[in-house]
Protein backbone atom coordinates (compact mmCIF):
# COMPACT_ATOMS: atom_id res chain seq x y z
CA UNK A 1 0.00 0.00 0.00
CA UNK A 2 1.81 3.21 -1.30
CA UNK A 3 1.62 6.59 0.09
CA UNK A 4 2.90 9.04 2.02
CA UNK A 5 2.67 8.80 6.00
CA UNK A 6 3.22 11.25 8.90
CA UNK A 7 3.78 10.40 12.28
CA UNK A 8 2.62 11.36 15.05
CA UNK A 9 -0.74 12.37 14.27
CA UNK A 10 -0.93 15.07 17.36
CA UNK A 11 2.14 16.05 19.29
CA UNK A 12 2.50 18.42 22.26
CA UNK A 13 5.33 19.74 23.70
CA UNK A 14 6.48 22.42 26.29
CA UNK A 15 8.16 25.67 25.19
CA UNK A 16 11.45 25.42 24.58
CA UNK A 17 11.84 21.97 23.51
CA UNK A 18 12.86 20.94 19.50
CA UNK A 19 10.74 18.30 18.48
CA UNK A 20 11.23 16.21 15.11
CA UNK A 21 8.00 15.32 13.25
CA UNK A 22 8.21 11.97 10.71
CA UNK A 23 7.55 11.90 7.18
CA UNK A 24 7.87 8.56 5.47
CA UNK A 25 7.35 7.77 1.69
CA UNK A 26 7.62 4.62 -0.58
CA UNK A 27 6.45 6.57 -3.91
CA UNK A 28 9.87 5.97 -5.32
CA UNK A 29 9.45 9.94 -5.19
CA UNK A 30 12.65 12.19 -5.52
CA UNK A 31 11.41 15.57 -4.47
CA UNK A 32 9.99 16.22 -1.24
CA UNK A 33 8.67 19.10 0.76
CA UNK A 34 7.32 20.41 4.14
CA UNK A 35 4.58 23.10 4.78
CA UNK A 36 3.24 25.14 7.55
CA UNK A 37 -0.52 25.32 7.84
CA UNK A 38 -1.90 28.15 9.81
CA UNK A 39 -6.42 28.67 10.83
CA UNK A 40 -7.33 29.85 7.06
CA UNK A 41 -4.35 30.08 5.83
CA UNK A 42 -2.35 28.70 2.36
CA UNK A 43 0.55 26.79 2.88
CA UNK A 44 3.75 28.19 3.28
CA UNK A 45 6.98 26.18 2.28
CA UNK A 46 9.59 25.36 4.85
CA UNK A 47 11.92 23.42 3.61
CA UNK A 48 12.35 20.91 0.13
CA UNK A 49 14.63 18.58 -1.29
CA UNK A 50 14.74 17.00 -4.69
CA UNK A 51 17.44 14.44 -4.09
CA UNK A 52 19.15 12.37 -1.17
CA UNK A 53 21.82 14.90 0.56
CA UNK A 54 20.19 17.85 -0.77
CA UNK A 55 17.45 20.26 0.61
CA UNK A 56 16.95 24.04 0.09
CA UNK A 57 15.16 26.58 2.18
CA UNK A 58 11.77 27.66 1.61
CA UNK A 59 10.06 30.64 2.39
CA UNK A 60 10.22 29.91 6.34
CA UNK A 61 12.58 27.91 7.23
CA UNK A 62 14.03 29.89 10.20
CA UNK A 63 13.94 28.32 13.12
CA UNK A 64 13.46 24.44 11.47
CA UNK A 65 16.09 21.76 9.96
CA UNK A 66 15.72 18.94 8.05
CA UNK A 67 17.89 15.95 6.62
CA UNK A 68 17.98 13.76 3.61
CA UNK A 69 19.44 10.58 4.63
CA UNK A 70 17.61 8.18 2.67
CA UNK A 71 15.29 8.84 -0.57
CA UNK A 72 12.14 7.45 1.25
CA UNK A 73 12.27 9.67 4.30
CA UNK A 74 13.05 13.60 5.31
CA UNK A 75 12.36 14.36 8.78
CA UNK A 76 11.60 17.59 9.98
CA UNK A 77 12.93 19.69 13.30
CA UNK A 78 10.67 22.39 15.04
CA UNK A 79 13.63 23.85 17.55
CA UNK A 80 13.01 25.93 19.95
CA UNK A 81 14.42 29.54 18.09
CA UNK A 82 10.61 28.93 16.07
CA UNK A 83 9.18 31.82 17.65
CA UNK A 84 5.29 30.64 16.96
CA UNK A 85 5.69 26.66 16.28
CA UNK A 86 2.50 25.68 17.20
CA UNK A 87 0.63 25.12 13.25
CA UNK A 88 -0.41 22.33 10.93
CA UNK A 89 2.58 20.43 9.56
CA UNK A 90 2.10 18.49 6.37
CA UNK A 91 4.91 16.88 4.30
CA UNK A 92 4.34 15.98 0.27
CA UNK A 93 6.49 14.31 -2.70
CA UNK A 94 6.24 14.62 -6.23
CA UNK A 95 6.53 11.79 -9.03
CA UNK A 96 10.08 12.29 -11.20
CA UNK A 97 8.65 14.35 -14.44
CA UNK A 98 5.65 15.22 -12.58
CA UNK A 99 4.14 18.65 -11.21
CA UNK A 100 1.71 17.67 -8.78
CA UNK A 101 2.34 17.01 -5.25
CA UNK A 102 1.02 13.78 -3.11
CA UNK A 103 0.65 15.15 0.62
CA UNK A 104 0.30 12.78 4.36
CA UNK A 105 -2.00 13.41 6.62
CA UNK A 106 -0.31 15.91 8.55
CA UNK A 107 0.78 16.52 12.21
CA UNK A 108 -0.93 18.84 14.37
CA UNK A 109 1.70 20.46 16.92
CA UNK A 110 0.59 22.13 19.69
CA UNK A 111 3.45 24.24 22.11
CA UNK A 112 1.94 24.19 25.57
CA UNK B 1 5.86 40.43 -3.76
CA UNK B 2 3.67 37.51 -5.22
CA UNK B 3 0.02 37.29 -4.27
CA UNK B 4 -2.61 34.55 -4.31
CA UNK B 5 -6.05 35.54 -3.32
CA UNK B 6 -9.44 33.08 -2.99
CA UNK B 7 -12.36 34.38 -1.45
CA UNK B 8 -11.87 33.79 2.14
CA UNK B 9 -15.40 33.77 2.83
CA UNK B 10 -16.92 30.30 2.51
CA UNK B 11 -19.66 29.56 -0.51
CA UNK B 12 -22.66 27.92 0.24
CA UNK B 13 -24.66 27.03 -2.68
CA UNK B 14 -27.82 24.71 -2.96
CA UNK B 15 -27.35 20.76 -3.80
CA UNK B 16 -27.31 20.02 -8.38
CA UNK B 17 -26.43 23.84 -8.51
CA UNK B 18 -22.54 25.04 -10.34
CA UNK B 19 -20.21 26.11 -7.90
CA UNK B 20 -17.42 28.47 -9.04
CA UNK B 21 -14.60 29.71 -6.77
CA UNK B 22 -11.88 32.03 -7.79
CA UNK B 23 -7.98 32.45 -7.86
CA UNK B 24 -6.43 35.67 -8.52
CA UNK B 25 -3.04 36.40 -8.47
CA UNK B 26 -0.58 39.70 -9.15
CA UNK B 27 3.06 39.38 -9.29
CA UNK B 28 3.57 36.68 -10.71
CA UNK B 29 3.96 35.16 -14.37
CA UNK B 30 3.16 31.12 -13.57
CA UNK B 31 3.90 28.48 -16.04
CA UNK B 32 1.03 26.31 -14.52
CA UNK B 33 -1.35 26.22 -11.89
CA UNK B 34 -3.00 23.63 -9.62
CA UNK B 35 -6.28 23.32 -7.43
CA UNK B 36 -6.24 20.54 -4.68
CA UNK B 37 -9.40 19.81 -2.39
CA UNK B 38 -8.87 19.40 1.38
CA UNK B 39 -10.50 17.86 3.83
CA UNK B 40 -10.63 19.50 7.53
CA UNK B 41 -7.76 17.58 9.67
CA UNK B 42 -6.22 16.52 6.36
CA UNK B 43 -3.52 16.91 4.08
CA UNK B 44 -4.63 18.60 0.11
CA UNK B 45 -5.43 16.16 -2.55
CA UNK B 46 -4.73 16.95 -6.23
CA UNK B 47 -7.59 17.59 -8.14
CA UNK B 48 -6.23 19.07 -11.72
CA UNK B 49 -3.43 20.76 -13.25
CA UNK B 50 -4.13 23.59 -16.39
CA UNK B 51 -0.87 24.88 -18.46
CA UNK B 52 -0.50 28.79 -18.89
CA UNK B 53 -1.17 27.79 -22.88
CA UNK B 54 -4.23 26.31 -21.91
CA UNK B 55 -7.70 27.90 -21.45
CA UNK B 56 -9.64 25.06 -20.25
CA UNK B 57 -9.14 21.68 -18.73
CA UNK B 58 -12.21 19.29 -17.94
CA UNK B 59 -12.22 15.55 -15.82
CA UNK B 60 -15.59 14.52 -14.86
CA UNK B 61 -18.00 17.50 -12.79
CA UNK B 62 -14.58 19.66 -12.37
CA UNK B 63 -14.08 22.40 -14.92
CA UNK B 64 -11.14 24.70 -14.41
CA UNK B 65 -10.10 28.17 -16.68
CA UNK B 66 -7.08 29.99 -16.56
CA UNK B 67 -6.89 33.94 -17.83
CA UNK B 68 -3.27 35.11 -18.00
CA UNK B 69 -4.39 38.74 -19.41
CA UNK B 70 -6.87 38.61 -16.04
CA UNK B 71 -4.54 36.89 -14.06
CA UNK B 72 -7.27 34.61 -12.45
CA UNK B 73 -8.87 31.15 -12.92
CA UNK B 74 -11.97 29.71 -12.42
CA UNK B 75 -12.63 26.15 -10.53
CA UNK B 76 -16.00 24.92 -11.55
CA UNK B 77 -17.93 22.21 -10.10
CA UNK B 78 -21.47 21.14 -11.61
CA UNK B 79 -24.11 18.97 -10.25
CA UNK B 80 -22.83 19.47 -6.57
CA UNK B 81 -22.99 17.51 -4.52
CA UNK B 82 -23.08 17.35 -0.26
CA UNK B 83 -19.71 15.22 -0.73
CA UNK B 84 -17.88 18.17 -2.63
CA UNK B 85 -17.82 19.99 0.63
CA UNK B 86 -14.19 20.77 1.32
CA UNK B 87 -12.13 24.05 0.85
CA UNK B 88 -10.66 24.29 -2.12
CA UNK B 89 -7.27 25.71 -2.93
CA UNK B 90 -5.60 26.71 -5.63
CA UNK B 91 -1.52 26.77 -6.29
CA UNK B 92 0.84 28.35 -8.54
CA UNK B 93 3.92 26.93 -10.37
CA UNK B 94 6.71 27.76 -12.39
CA UNK B 95 9.53 25.92 -14.13
CA UNK B 96 11.49 26.18 -11.35
CA UNK B 97 13.91 23.51 -10.51
CA UNK B 98 12.42 22.49 -6.90
CA UNK B 99 9.09 22.25 -8.44
CA UNK B 100 8.37 24.28 -5.90
CA UNK B 101 4.36 25.97 -5.23
CA UNK B 102 2.90 28.93 -4.36
CA UNK B 103 -0.86 28.29 -2.10
CA UNK B 104 -3.76 30.59 -1.74
CA UNK B 105 -5.94 30.52 1.44
CA UNK B 106 -8.38 28.49 0.14
CA UNK B 107 -12.32 28.71 -0.03
CA UNK B 108 -14.09 26.57 1.69
CA UNK B 109 -17.28 24.91 0.07
CA UNK B 110 -20.78 24.32 1.69
CA UNK B 111 -22.92 22.08 -0.44
CA UNK B 112 -26.69 21.94 1.24
CA UNK B 113 -28.70 18.85 0.40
Amino acid sequence: DGGITQSPKYLFRKEGQNVTLSCEQNLNHDAMYWYRQDPGQGLRLIYYSQIVNDFQKGDIAEGYSVSREKKESFPLTVTSAQKNPTAFYLCASTPPGAREQFFGPGTRLTVL
Amino acid sequence: SQKIEQNSEALNIQEGKTATLTCNYTNYSPAYLQWYRQDPGRGPVFLLLIRENEKEKRKERLKVTFDTTLKQSLFHITASQPADSATYLCALGDNNAGNMLTFGGGTRLMVKP
